[in-house]
């Protein structure tokens, strides 16, 4: 079985400040694909940053970067110079390459909060 | 179109009743997925179909539900006998081929009173 964990139920940062998301998975496959969604209240799911597995370097879109300790699995995401249009829920997700493949399993989710 | 329709936006239904939520996907996206969101929780799994033809159907609860892509471009769900439990938002995705990027809809949100 594959799950994915997210501790904090809501984070709350200062607009242009840094703020980073945890996410914590397990799954029995060897290869598997992580994600970070974001599903702002018109309740659309936004894919905010992709990381294979078996790539080692650290996802980067933008503003937007993943830390990816495979042997600790964990998934967090930082969010450089936070904007107001940042605010959203975010979803970890994690899809296995073979048994897995093509079902997102998705945490809780963490709702984040900009602060002007 | 430009992204994933879903329709209706939000359905209020009573117990018992019997429900359709339509997703059109984009065009040319061979890969359809239907999740369910229940309040405060991330989306599950529902069915994933591959052209015409259910490819993994191991997320429908029970079988009340029911998941058709006759021409393998629009979805219905088909939802029976609906209990209140099955109140949730449902959302749809698409993708171009199956390890693609899957985007989705803004989602059904379902009340059955």
């Amino acid at each position: 079985a594959q799950t994915v964990t997210q501790s904090q139920p809501e984070m709350s940062v200062q607009e242009a400040e840094t703020v980073t998301l945890s996410c914590t998975y397990d799954t029995s496959e060897s290869d598997y694909y992580l994600f970070w969604y974001k599903q702002p209240p018109s309740r659309q799911m936004i894919l905010v940053i992709r990381q294979e597995a078996y790539k080692q370097q650290n996802a980067t879109e933008n503003r937007f970067s993943v830390n990816f300790q495979k042997a600790a699995k964990s998934f967090s995401l930082k969010i450089s110079d936070s904007q107001l249009g940042d605010a959203a829920m975010y979803f970890c997700a994690l899809e296995g390459a073979y048994q897995g493949a093509q079902k997102l399993v998705f945490g809780q989710g963490t709702r984040l909060t900009i602060n002007p | 179109g430009a992204g994933v329709s879903q329709t209706p936006s939000n359905k209020v239904t009573e117990k018992g009743k019997y429900v359709e939520l339509r997703c059109d996907p984009i065009s040319g996206h061979t890969a359809l997925y239907w999740y369910r969101q229940s309040l405060g929780q991330g989306p599950e799994f529902l069915i994933y179909f591959q052209g015409t033809g259910a490819a993994d159907d191991s997320g429908l609860p029970n079988d009340r539900f029911f998941a058709v892509r006759p021409e393998g471009s629009v979805s219905t769900l088909k939802i029976q006998r609906t209990e209140r439990g099955d109140s949730a938002v449902y959302l749809c995705a698409s993708s171009l081929f199956n390890a693609g990027p899957k985007f989705f809809g803004p989602g059904t949100r379902l009340t059955v009173l």
